[in-house]
Parts: C-alpha cells; structure tokens; sequence
C-alpha cells in the first residue's frame, strides 16, 4: 500500500528567506505521481507543484521547487522568498500511474513571520 | 476563477440520521471525488465518480455511503445512518482528466454528529 509521511508537523520561517518541508512516501509501484498541495487558512485546498515519478528533472513553479529522489523515496518542497501569503498547511500526497486516488500526508503547517 | 463549492458549511445530525453533503463541481470537469479528514488525522480518499458511476471506492465507503449526480451541476454525498465516528471534514473536489491532473478541492463541509 501506499503511505506518505510528513514528520514535521510546524516549521515556521521569516519573510524572504527559504525553507524545505520534508516527504518520504513509500510505494511499490514504478510509476506514480507526486504532488504538495496548500490549505491557506479557512481557504480551499490548491495545487502548488507536481511531479510524475518517471521524470528525473525536479519540477519547478516560481518560488517553488522539489528534491525528488526517487531512490530514497523523498520528495521535499523548497519555498524560496518566502511571503506571509505562505502561510498554510502543506500536504503532500501521492497516486497510482492508474487511479485518482490521492494518499495524503499528515501535513506541515507553515508560519511566516514578517 | 471557477471554484467548487460545498453546502452546507457545518452540519449536525444525530446519530442514526440520514445526512446529505452538496457539491458544485467545476462546470467542464467530468471527474468528481470525496474525501474526508477526521480531526487531526491525514485526509482520506473516499470514492471517485466519472461518467455517472463510481471508478473506485476505499474501505472506508462502505453500503452507508452513497453518491450521485442528480442533475449534471450537483455531486452528492449521502450517509444513511450516520455513526459517531463520521464526525469529520468532507471535501469534494473536481478534475478534467487523471493521474497527473490537478484535483480542485472544495472548502469542505463538517459534519458533527452527537
């Protein structure tokens, strides 16, 4: 089955500078998909940043970015620059090649302070 | 920008009633998902639903559980008789495709039931 693991519950961090939200997840498929979505304060759940297991280039959307090691099975967020508008819980989630089923993390909640 | 939307915000029922959640999907998407997150536990995938029937379920949605498309805008969620522990945050959410596809979530509905 697959698992996905946050191990750290709050990590704060200061207007401007960077910080990396851990993920480890386990799976036994080959292909699969990786995501980090981002739950703003009493706001939808959105879509931050994806990445498809068969592809070895971490992806990259403006101030975020992903270490995928598929090896180690880790899969960690770079925020750079970070803005008080970062604030939220971050999840990360996995799914099959085959299905929509996302498998969640416990979530890291983010606190950006000026 | 489009948004899904749910109703009601809260709900409270009583243990043995039946409880209906209501969710807008986006308006060109054709997948439809629930999941749901039980206070301080990881979100849990629940049922995904395309082309007006179920494409997967977890152990979770067991013959409780219902959901329908009753009339192309709405996506239902149905609990017949509810229990203690279906005490939890339910999100719809919507998508144009799988796999890689982003899911769009909805702000959820809490369900209490006493």
């Amino acid at each position: 089955a697959q698992t996905v693991t946050q191990s750290q519950p709050e990590m704060s961090v200061q207007e401007a500078e960077t910080v990396t939200l851990s993920c480890t997840y386990d799976t036994s498929e080959n292909n699969y998909y990786l995501f980090w979505y981002k739950q703003p304060p009493s706001r939808q759940m959105i879509l931050v940043i994806r990445q498809e297991a068969y592809k070895q280039q971490n992806a990259t959307e403006n101030r975020f970015s992903v270490n995928f090691q598929k090896a180690a099975k880790s899969f960690s967020l770079k925020i750079s620059d970070s803005q008080l508008g970062d604030t939220a819980m971050y999840f990360c989630a996995s799914s099959k090649y085959n299905t929509d089923k996302l498998i969640f993390g416990t979530g890291t909640r983010l606190q950006v302070f000026p | 920008e489009p948004e899904v939307t749910q109703t009601p915000s809260h709900q409270v029922t009583q243990m043995g009633q039946e409880v209906i959640l209501r969710c807008v999907p986006i308006s060109n998407h054709l997948y439809f998902y629930w999941y749901r997150q039980i206070l301080g536990q990881k979100v849990e995938f629940l049922v995904s639903f395309y082309n007006n029937e179920i494409s997967e379920k977890s152990e979770i949605f067991d013959d409780q559980f219902s959901v329908e498309r009753p009339d192309g805008s709405n996506f239902t969620l149905k609990i017949r008789s509810t229990k203690l522990e279906d005490s939890a945050m339910y999100f719809c959410a919507s998508s144009t495709g799988t796999g890689a596809y982003e899911q769009y979530f909805g702000p959820g509905t809490r369900l209490t039931v006493t």
